[in-house]
């Protein structure tokens, strides 16, 4: 049963246009969500981050919006650069002491020049 | 500025071998955790260790074992390796914040290590 899916296994942009990859959840006890970037042969790096009491986090080009009721989340590009084709997975924390993070399958950003 | 290590990055191996796959870091983290990645699976968490002298069982921890050697180190053992065993494995340490208990528990991944059983 999974508790956090990207239905997108992959996604092309023009180079400048905005990127929006999505993240459903079913556990409503999240409580601390991530988004990771992982190019090939690398591992996962800390991309963006939100709590689960904020509806928005902005980091420079990146934006991530939180709607709890709709229990989804959105990480938006703006503009999207060829270097950030990769591999984009979304994580979330269920709220019980140190439990570990349960990752969501990832969709393949491509973006074209 | 290391982070996390891993080695060996590549191994091959037959089935029914057994290998360990260290990991080391140097971030004086708490937690330290085994993923593996597989093609349409993403991440899945085989073991982890929230604290040194502790280990959990994660989503598929099937034919692996795990030591939490001292705080810095983290091995996957795999005792008779078996052709559904080949996968990418990934080590990643995180800080918890045992305070607040909430926000950060942003995971720092090592850079892989390439496992083929034939």
């Amino acid at each position: 049963d999974q508790q956090v899916k990207q239905n997108s296994p992959s996604l092309s942009v023009q180079e400048g246009r905005i990127s929006i990859l999505n993240c459903d959840y079913t556990n409503s006890m999240f409580d601390y969500f991530l988004w990771y970037k992982k190019y090939p042969a690398e591992g996962p790096t800390f991309l963006i981050s939100i709590s689960s009491i904020k509806d928005k986090n902005e980091d420079g080009r990146f934006t991530v919006f939180l709607n709890k009721s709709a229990k989804h989340l959105s990480l938006h590009i703006v503009p999207s650069q060829p270097g950030d084709s990769a591999v984009y997975f979304c994580a979330a924390r269920l709220w019980a002491g140190n439990t570990p993070l349960v990752f969501g399958k990832g969709t393949r950003l491509s973006v074209i020049a | 500025n290391a982070g996390v290590t891993q080695t060996p990055k590549f191994q091959v191996l037959k089935t029914g071998q057994s290998m360990t796959l260290q990991c080391a870091q140097d971030m004086n983290h708490n937690s330290m955790y085994w993923y593996r990645q597989d093609p349409g699976m993403g991440l899945r968490l085989i073991y982890y260790s929230a604290s040194e002298g502790t280990t959990d069982k994660g989503e598929v921890p099937n034919g692996y074992n795990v030591s939490r050697l001292n705080k810095r180190e983290f091995s996957l053992r795999l005792e008779s390796a078996a052709p559904s065993q080949t996968s990418v494995y990934f080590c990643a340490s995180s800080e918890f914040d045992t305070m607040t208990g909430a926000g950060a528990n942003v995971l720092t991944f090592g850079a892989g290590s390439r496992l083929t059983v034939l």
